[in-house]
């Protein structure tokens, strides 16, 4: 049974518009969320993370919306840029083990110039 | 500086073989982490270090699969008798300590013929 789940396997945005990925969770322990990003052939890469008493982190182009009511959080990218083209995972960790993260299956995002 | 690295990047086993992946973390980094990455899946967690303690095994898939730090720095995932389902990509992270980023290695790619 997937506790964190994205339902959009992939994406497709025009440069300089803004990219909005989706992920939903189940477990109500989660309290920690991270978005990886991800080239092929290469290892995910932390990109930004929310702990569960904010509904907002932002950084630069990237911005992590929390909704703990609805367990759904969601990453904006604003201007989407090509270089943005990658898989995205989100990623959740619950107090007392908050090491052991849980991710989604991933979005592939395509940035088109 | 040097991130994380695995090795070897990819590895075809028969079935019935027995394989080791290693990983060097990044210097300093207390904690250590392996997790296993199906074609079309997320990361799952396999199991975490804590220098040169294996705090937690719990997504282990079976006995056939064993972790090892010794020395608190580079650490080897084995893989006995493996099995066709065994084919995946195995990724190593290290952080600072247990609730910080976690930095991703490449990643071993194992296919079990």
């Amino acid at each position: 049974d997937q506790q964190v789940k994205q339902n959009s396997p992939s994406l497709s945005v025009q440069e300089g518009r803004i990219s909005i990925l989706n992920c939903d969770y189940t477990n109500s322990m989660f309290d920690y969320f991270l978005w990886y990003k991800k080239y092929p052939a290469e290892g995910p890469t932390f990109l930004i993370s929310i702990s569960s008493i904010k509904d907002k982190n932002e950084d630069g182009r990237f911005t992590v919306f929390l909704n703990k009511s609805a367990k759904h959080l969601s990453l904006h990218i604003v201007p989407s840029q090509p270089g943005d083209s990658a898989v995205y995972f989100c990623a959740a960790a619950g107090a007392g083990s908050n090491y052991k993260l849980t991710f989604g299956k991933g979005t592939l995002l395509t940035v088109n110039p | 500086g040097a991130g994380v690295s695995q090795s070897p990047r990819y590895k075809v086993a028969k079935r019935g073989q027995d394989v080791a992946l290693r990983c060097d973390p990044i210097s300093g980094h207390v904690s250590l982490f392996w997790y296993q990455q199906a074609l079309g899946q997320g990361p799952e967690f396999l199991t975490y270090f804590q220098n040169e303690a294996q705090l937690d095994k719990s997504g282990l898939p079976s006995d056939r699969f064993f972790a090892e730090r010794p020395e608190g720095s580079v650490s080897t995932l084995k893989i006995q008798r493996t099995q066709q389902e065994d084919s995946a990509v195995y990724l190593c992270a290290s952080s600072i300590r247990q609730d910080n980023e976690q930095f991703f290695g490449p990643g071993t790619r194992l296919t079990v013929l």
